[in-house]
């Protein structure tokens, strides 16, 4: 399987404890993204890489969130100090740079539970 | 006024209906326009992109009007496996490429 592949798939954590997710994009795109999604809700864009450099950050990613993506292929995001609000399907998504129109590609996503 | 508004539905059609979705944004300068369809606690999937002109892929029609900024998916002859979640999508302007995703509706078919 050649798409984006997110790990882990499920995490359940206790408030407080410090999480990280993994991202492996489409092995061409230079593009990566993260994104949250909550029931009922469309995905809404937390953050964007283009090769190593995060380009775009929302406010939605407070100081608690931490992306990384050091060799421009593979992402981690990490969530400090996790609330009971962070309990989400965190996506990740990637794209090809001068793709037209610029489309992209999801992962089956990390669903965080936080008790 | 968000972003991207879409009618959350549910919207319940019979096997072999018709059903239109709209979707308006409010941004008149978004550069790029798509349907992503989303199975229940499964990722979004690309369905279509789009175009001015209008564009066609089988039994679905995506039609863009950017006088009124709004974006209509048309599905033919409903098919039990078109149940699902249709998600509009807006990438608002050049020198971002964050997508602006609508709540979606909710399309179940009836046998």
């Amino acid at each position: 399987d050649t798409g984006v592949s997110q790990n882990p798939r499920h995490k359940i954590t206790k408030r407080g404890q410090n999480v990280t997710f993994r991202c492996d994009p489409i092995s061409e795109h230079n593009r990566l993204y993260w994104y949250r999604q909550t029931l009922g809700q469309g995905p809404e864009f937390l953050t964007y890489f283009q090769n190593e450099a995060q380009l775009e950050k929302s406010r939605l990613l407070s100081d608690r969130f931490s992306a990384e993506r050091p060799k421009g292929s593979f992402s981690t995001l990490e969530i400090q100090r996790t609330e009971q609000g962070d309990s989400a399907m965190y996506l990740c998504a990637s794209s090809l740079e001068g793709g037209r129109p610029d489309t992209q590609y999801f992962g089956p996503g990390t669903r965080l539970t936080v008790l | 006024r968000k972003e991207v508004e879409q009618d959350p539905g549910p919207f319940n059609v019979p096997e072999g209906a018709t059903v239109a979705f709209n979707c308006t944004y409010s941004n008149s300068a978004s550069q790029s326009f798509f349907w992503y369809r989303q199975d229940c606690r499964k990722e979004p999937k690309l369905l279509m992109s789009v175009y001015s002109s209008g564009n066609e892929d089988g039994r679905f029609t995506a039609q863009l009007n950017r006088a009124s900024q709004y974006i209509s998916l048309l599905i033919r002859d409903s098919k039990l496996s078109d149940s699902a979640t249709y998600l509009c999508v807006v990438l608002p302007t050049s020198g971002t490429y964050k997508y602006i995703f609508g709540t979606g509706t909710r399309l179940k078919v009836l046998a």
